[in-house]
């Protein structure tokens, strides 16, 4: 069965440090791979999405980056934290073909940048 | 672009049904998805409908209206454990992305 993992669960850091939020994914290949962020009481935001490694595309400009090194791992980084970037951080996967296939989420990080 | 209205709260009483509803403007369709996420959790995924109709999975029913770009979710017989907040998505027409909506905060009341 599929499993992902995201680390670490919460996470506190001061403005203008640098951020690396990790996530894999197990039992699945080529899955396309996302990152969500979720402000406290809000929707879900889409960061990030990866159809392969290597490939990333952005939906929203902001200081955070998305890589994708291997098949199964994606990763989201800052150079320098914002306040406004603490939220909860979603990793999640789908399979690559559309249809009923839903998106499948890691557990999150908290990030609070103080 | 995509967008998606839900209404920010419900609230009901156990045992009772509610209603969830969905509206959509899309410029492509792959069916409408719902997820469950509770207080400090991870949405899960509840149901998908990609054609009109109702789909029943337990206590839980989910319903598409293409031709009204309009959906809802059905929950029966409330349980405490339903309090959650309850997300309708929709999927990118170049099929890659899911665009979620505002999200429904349920609270279901003793």
């Amino acid at each position: 069965s599929q499993t992902i993992h995201q680390w670490p669960a919460t996470l506190v850091q001061p403005v203008g440090s640098p951020l690396s939020l990790e996530c894999t994914v197990e039992g699945t290949s080529n899955p396309n791979l996302y990152w969500y962020r979720q402000a406290a009481g809000r929707g879900l935001q889409l960061l990030f999405y990866s159809v392969g490694i290597g490939q990333i595309s952005s939906e929203v400009p902001q200081n955070l980056s998305a890589s994708r090194p291997q098949d199964r791992q994606f990763i989201l980084s800052s150079k320098k934290l914002l306040l406004s970037d603490s939220g909860f951080y979603l990793c999640a996967w789908s399979v690559t073909v559309p249809g009923k296939s839903p998106l499948h989420f890691g557990n999150g990080t908290r990030l609070t940048v103080t | 672009g995509q967008s998606l209205e839900q209404p920010s709260e419900v609230t009901a009483v156990e045992g009772a049904i509610v209603q969830i509803n969905c509206t959509y403007q899309t410029s492509g369709f792959y069916g409408l998805s719902w997820y469950q996420q509770h207080d400090g959790g991870a949405p899960t995924f509840l149901s998908y409908n990609a054609l009109d109709g109702l789909e029943e999975t337990g206590r839980f029913s989910s319903f598409l209206s293409r031709s009204d770009s309009y959906g809802y979710l059905l929950l029966q017989e409330l349980q405490m454990k339903d309090s959650a907040s309850y997300f309708c998505a929709v999927r990118d027409p170049n099929g890659q992305n899911f665009v979620f909506g505002p999200g429904t905060r349920l609270s279901v009341l003793p």
